[in-house]
């Protein structure tokens, strides 16, 4: 698979804003996801893209740059719900039909 | 209601007893995978496939197994468990290979297995 990187945890707070970055390999890259985790429970799907841009979905956008390798996921207005391991996923063509998360960022909504 | 189905939910078992954690899926969905989710190493590709009769291999292969002769199921069999495959284990699916409209992969509850 490929390296997504992404950071281990981060801290917010009610009400706040806050952006969680991704990173990945540029070669046959084909489209970027990111899922929400909460603990002891499956990932569900929050985003994806495959061009250039913001994509806005209620309190949560989702911005990619291929040329960079860079992907960001924004949470606004932020609630104590949101606590949860965020996880980005790319897709890469060179990797077959594998999709390749990473680790997950750790977020932790304080009040 | 569209799911993914998984079982067993949690399985202690004994290191070299084969077992089968199945995965079934009521929503006609071309696409299904294996991960592991480790502490620390996060989702890890085990297995997927396009279609019935299509599989291959994703990032942690070795010790599993897979079949897709249905398009619902796609068990995951560990022939000879041993105690470093003892994860959570989540099945996924997806309507059709990652297009724009169908990206979303629906996952299973996990199962939680642990190999002595």
């Amino acid at each position: 698979g490929q390296n997504i990187d992404q950071p281990t945890e981060m801290t917010a707070t009610e009400g706040a804003i806050v952006q969680i970055n991704c990173t990945y390999q540029t070669s046959g890259f084909n489209g970027l996801f990111w899922y929400q985790q909460h603990a002891g429970e499956a990932p569900t799907f929050l985003s994806y893209n495959v061009l250039d841009g913001l994509e806005e979905k209620g309190r949560f956008s989702s911005f990619l740059s291929r040329s960079k390798g860079y992907s960001y996921l924004l949470l606004k207005e932020l609630q104590m719900k949101d606590s949860a391991s965020y996880l980005c996923a790319a897709f890469n063509r060179n990797s077959g039909y594998a999709l390749n998360f990473g680790k997950g960022t750790s977020l932790l909504v304080t009040p | 209601e569209a799911q993914v189905t998984q079982n067993p939910r949690y399985l202690i078992t004994v290191t070299g007893k084969k077992l089968t954690v199945t995965c079934s899926q009521n929503m006609n969905h071309e696409y299904m995978s294996w991960y592991r989710q480790d502490p620390g190493l996060g989702l890890r590709q085990i297995y997927y496939s396009m279609n019935v009769e299509v599989t291959d291999k994703g990032d942690v292969p070795e010790g599993y197994k897979v079949s897709r002769k249905e398009k619902r199921n796609f068990p995951l069999i560990l022939e000879s468990p041993s105690p470093n495959q003892t994860s959570l284990y989540f099945c996924a699916s997806s309507l059709s290979w990652f297009s724009r409209d169908t990206g979303e992969l629906f996952f299973g509850e996990g199962s939680r297995l642990t190999v002595l």
